[in-house]
């Protein structure tokens, strides 16, 4: 595609269930990456991938957050068990080599 | 580590003038890149311009320029002739030249004032 697209755009979940959350990065970008943003706030890195593998996991804010990425393309991100301060919003990117990220619409998690 | 730091949380503007929004960053490296992003109300992310640490003219792209200061690691962005569309929470980043993350100031929320 075009651009880095993200789905859902908006999940509304309850607490302790579990959501997943996937991205579909520009076409032959081989980096990938996950931020949350919690409101009016700054970007939170949370994992990002180069190829297939993990290079840096060390945002993840607990072990109810995983993400796996899959023939080097879309990245799912998994909160298991998910609690209200859960709820943000949750960007994508992407890249390739040293050339800057592009970032998908996000994904807007709401925790009741 | 590194750090990036956006000491002005917001600020405004009248349309028309220009305004400059602050960045440093604390780094011991000496290749890396910075950015400056855009996030509108509609929360997507936009690129809006980069600078290479080995360059030494400031980057410009059409109103957006930067006032790249190494010695200082200063990176700060101005706006000339301010838009009611530049209305916007703006991002500083840096990355390493060898690594593939990035890492974000907290942003500096611009209102633009008619």
């Amino acid at each position: 595609g075009a651009g880095v697209s993200q789905s859902p755009s908006n999940k509304v979940t309850e607490k302790g269930k579990d959501v997943e959350l996937r991205c579909d990065p520009i076409s032959g970008h081989t980096a990938l990456y996950w931020y949350r943003q919690s409101l009016g706030q700054g970007l939170e890195f949370l994992i990002y991938f180069q190829g297939n593998s993990a290079p840096d996991k060390s945002g993840l804010p607990s072990d109810r957050f995983s993400a796996e990425r899959t023939g080097g393309s879309v990245s799912t991100l998994t909160i298991q068990r998910t609690q209200q301060e859960d709820s943000a919003v949750y960007l994508c990117a992407s890249s390739l080599l040293v050339n800057p990220q592009y970032f998908g619409p996000g994904t807007r998690l709401t925790v009741l | 580590a590194q750090t990036v730091t956006q000491s002005q949380p917001e600020m405004s503007v009248q349309e028309a003038e220009t305004v400059t929004l602050s960045c440093t960053y604390d780094t011991s490296e000496s290749d890396y890149y910075l950015f400056w992003y855009k996030q509108p109300p509609s929360r997507q992310m936009i690129l809006v311009i980069r600078q290479e640490a080995y360059k030494q003219q400031n980057a410009t792209e059409n109103r957006f320029s930067v006032n790249f200061q190494k010695a200082a690691k200063s990176f700060s962005l101005k706006i000339s002739d301010s838009q009611l569309g530049d209305a916007a929470m703006y991002f500083c980043a840096y990355r390493s030249g060898n690594s593939d993350k990035i890492i974000f100031g907290k942003g500096t929320r611009l209102h633009i004032l008619p």
